[in-house]
């Protein structure tokens, strides 16, 4: 029984580019959760997918938005890059059906943005 | 605002001693507390505390939650070098429609052989 799967593990970019994550949730998952992880911090909550719409968003600005297919798969997207979206990017799948309480996250995407 | 609160942000040992990790929490829509183990990168779930005074245990590992005061407690008996890891604290918020997490900045625990 495959986990979230995340990709790509690794991703080096430039101020000012784009960059696009992608994410598969745990097999009977239907929810994605994308965190924001930067260095010696604890994870901090973007936004969470559900039935293809954005459910819930937490304090980033527009140049963070993302995506949720019919197949519960999902992407991040982050424009305009800062020096300080660098960062672990983790996923984070959970079942609405079980009432989404325990989250099973990735092994996350590491961007460095130079 | 919402906040989770972790001490001590790190500490080292050696094999066999007994560490207690901390967490507070100010939360609005308090639904669980969660505790993950973060060695290299995903983050592992350990335990998910939703009442007071009902203590969870796995192995060498065991919390508590105390919803009167806000805080909960992770135990760690007779610890093994493969224990070294960032502990996280999450408290899970409803927000209606949906549920988040909101992380402390966690413990770095070191154990020496």
């Amino acid at each position: 029984d495959a986990g979230v799967t995340q990709s790509p593990t690794h991703l080096i970019k430039t101020r000012g580019q784009q960059v696009t994550l992608r994410c598969s949730p745990k097999s009977g998952h239907d929810t994605v959760s994308w965190y924001q992880q930067a260095l010696g911090q604890g994870p901090q909550f973007i936004f969470q997918y559900y039935e293809e719409e954005e459910r819930q968003r937490g304090n980033f600005p527009d140049r963070f938005s993302g995506h949720q297919f019919p197949n519960y798969s999902s992407e991040l997207n982050v424009n305009a890059l800062l020096l300080g979206d660098s960062a672990l990017y983790l996923c984070a799948s959970s079942s609405q059906g079980s009432g989404a309480n325990v989250l099973t996250f990735g092994a996350g995407s590491r961007l460095t943005v130079l | 605002e919402d906040k989770v609160v972790q001490s001590p942000l790190s500490l080292v040992v050696h094999e066999g001693d007994t560490v207690t990790l901390n967490c507070s929490y100010e939360v609005t829509n308090f639904r669980s507390l969660l505790w993950y183990k973060q060695e290299k990168k995903a983050p592992t779930f350990l335990f998910m505390l939703t009442s007071s005074g009902i203590e969870k245990k796995s192995g060498r590992l065991s919390s508590i939650l105390d919803k009167k005061e806000l805080f909960s407690i992770l135990n760690i008996t007779a610890t093994q070098t493969g224990d070294s890891a960032v502990y996280l604290c999450a408290v899970l918020n409803y927000g209606g429609a949906t549920n988040k997490l909101i992380f402390g900045t966690g413990t770095l625990l070191a154990v020496q052989p």
